[in-house]
């Protein structure tokens, strides 16, 4: 049974550049959230998605943007880097019941280091 | 708006101490609970959760937490801790009225001494 797996595990990126993070849920899932955890701070919730639409956003600006495909994947894009996105990006899969993400347990992958210099 | 706060950020013992580590949080409806560790080198991993029911929890390794809905707190406890359980603990909240997104506390590193 295959986990929540992200792509690249590391990434260097220069300031004004875009970047696109990749994960893959656990196998039957069918919801995918999106996390930064900048270095000696809990995760942030950045977004969620859920039949391929965003379902709930955090606090970040639309520089922050992500896709869901049929097959569950998502991406999430950073558009205009900044040195403070620098952080660990952590995806999270979960399964949807009845149209509804609530109270669904989550299971987080690896992560995705990005450093932008 | 909601915010889990936990109480220490840096947690030093030896091997056999007991172990506690203080969460609460601020929301007032319905929540589910939850203690995540992260050792070095890897990924978040569940230790255990709150959803309903026997407000004490049991998790893996031996951790367990207690819910006091009076005082809004979910606080992590192990009787003898372990040189392998060095790594940072976060506390999470779900609203159960808000999908499943997770708030996250920011954290207590512990280190154990062998």
């Amino acid at each position: 049974d295959a986990g929540v797996t992200q792509s690249p595990t590391h990434l260097i990126k220069t300031r004004g550049q875009q970047v696109t993070l990749r994960c893959s849920p656990k196998s039957g899932h069918d919801t995918v959230s999106w996390y930064q955890q900048a270095l000696g701070q809990g995760p942030q919730f950045i977004f969620q998605y859920y039949e391929e639409e965003e379902r709930q956003r955090g606090n970040f600006p639309d520089r922050f943007s992500g896709h869901q495909f049929p097959n569950y994947s998502s991406e999430l894009n950073v558009n205009a880097l900044l040195l403070g996105d620098s952080a660990l990006y952590l995806c999270a899969s979960s399964l949807g019941v009845g149209g509804s993400t609530s109270g669904s347990m989550q299971y987080f992958g690896p992560g995705t280091r990005l450093t932008v210099t | 708006a909601q915010s889990v706060s936990q109480h220490n950020h840096h947690v030093i013992l030896s091997e056999a101490a007991s172990l506690e580590l203080g969460c609460n949080y601020s929301y007032g409806g319905t929540v589910n609970l939850f203690w995540y560790v992260q050792y070095p080198g890897q990924h978040l991993q569940l230790l255990l959760k709150y959803f309903s029911g026997d407000p004490l929890v049991k998790g893996i390794k031996g951790f367990e937490a207690e819910f006091i809905k009076s005082k809004f707190s979910f606080n992590l406890r192990k009787p003898s801790v372990q040189w392998s359980d060095t790594a940072e603990y976060f506390c999470a909240v779900m609203k159960k009225a808000a999908g499943n997104k997770l708030t996250f506390g920011g954290g207590t590193r512990v280190l154990v001494k062998p």
